[in-house]
């Protein structure tokens, strides 16, 4: 059983470029919610989607934008990055249906800004 | 003022030791607490979750609640080397989001 798998592992691009950072779901998992890492620091939350909408938002500019795909996969592109965009982006997935506390993490993909 | 605090250690103890993480925060409408461990350059992995005040048990870890102080604590027991690795704690006000509340992390170190 796949866990959340995200792609591009690692990379580069410089200031004012675009980005796109993908993430396929556990199996069964119909949720995901990006969030982003900065270095030495916890998680914060970008957004969440659900049933191909954007369900819930963290405090991030309109730069930060996404999608979910009908098979529940998700794209987060990030336009006109900054130096400070530099961070490890990590997707979860989980079930909507009710709350369990099982939010599952990929493995993340480490965006350097130079 | 964080919504989360968490000390960032680094915490190092020896094999065998009972260790103690914790984090206060300071929304008393958190209701659902999870610990989190981060091994480096990996995803976090939920280890464990509490609804409102408590303790939860499994195995070596225990997680505790007290949202009368808002605080809450992971502990480990017997402590081995593989637990090596940042421990997260996270909040969120309950069903229908999924908009976690992270703390900074605890690095902890368990030397042989």
């Amino acid at each position: 059983d796949a866990g959340v798998t995200q792609s591009p592992t690692h990379l580069i691009k410089t200031r004012g470029q675009q980005v796109t950072l993908r993430c396929s779901p556990k199996s069964g998992h119909d949720t995901v919610s990006w969030y982003q890492q900065a270095l030495g620091q916890g998680p914060q939350f970008i957004f969440q989607y659900y049933e191909e909408e954007e369900r819930q938002r963290g405090n991030f500019p309109d730069r930060f934008s996404g999608h979910q795909f009908p098979n529940y996969s998700s794209e987060l592109n990030v336009n006109a990055l900054l130096l400070g965009d530099s961070a490890l982006y990590l997707c979860a997935s989980s079930r909507d249906r009710g709350f369990t506390g099982e939010l599952f993490f990929g493995e993340g993909s480490r965006l350097t800004v130079l | 003022q964080k919504e989360v605090e968490q000390d960032p250690g680094p915490l190092s103890v020896p094999e065998g030791a009972i260790v103690s993480l914790n984090c206060t925060y300071s929304n008393s409408a958190f209701q659902y607490f999870m610990w989190y461990r981060q091994y480096s350059r990996k995803g976090p992995e939920l280890l464990m979750y509490t609804y409102s005040s408590g303790n939860k048990e499994d195995g070596r870890f225990t997680a505790q609640v007290d949202k009368s102080s808002k605080y809450i604590s992971l502990f480990i027991r017997d402590s081995q080397p593989s637990d090596s690795a940042t421990y997260l704690c996270a909040m969120s006000l309950g069903i229908g989001t999924y908009k976690y509340i992270f703390g900074t992390g605890t690095r902890l170190k368990v030397l042989a």
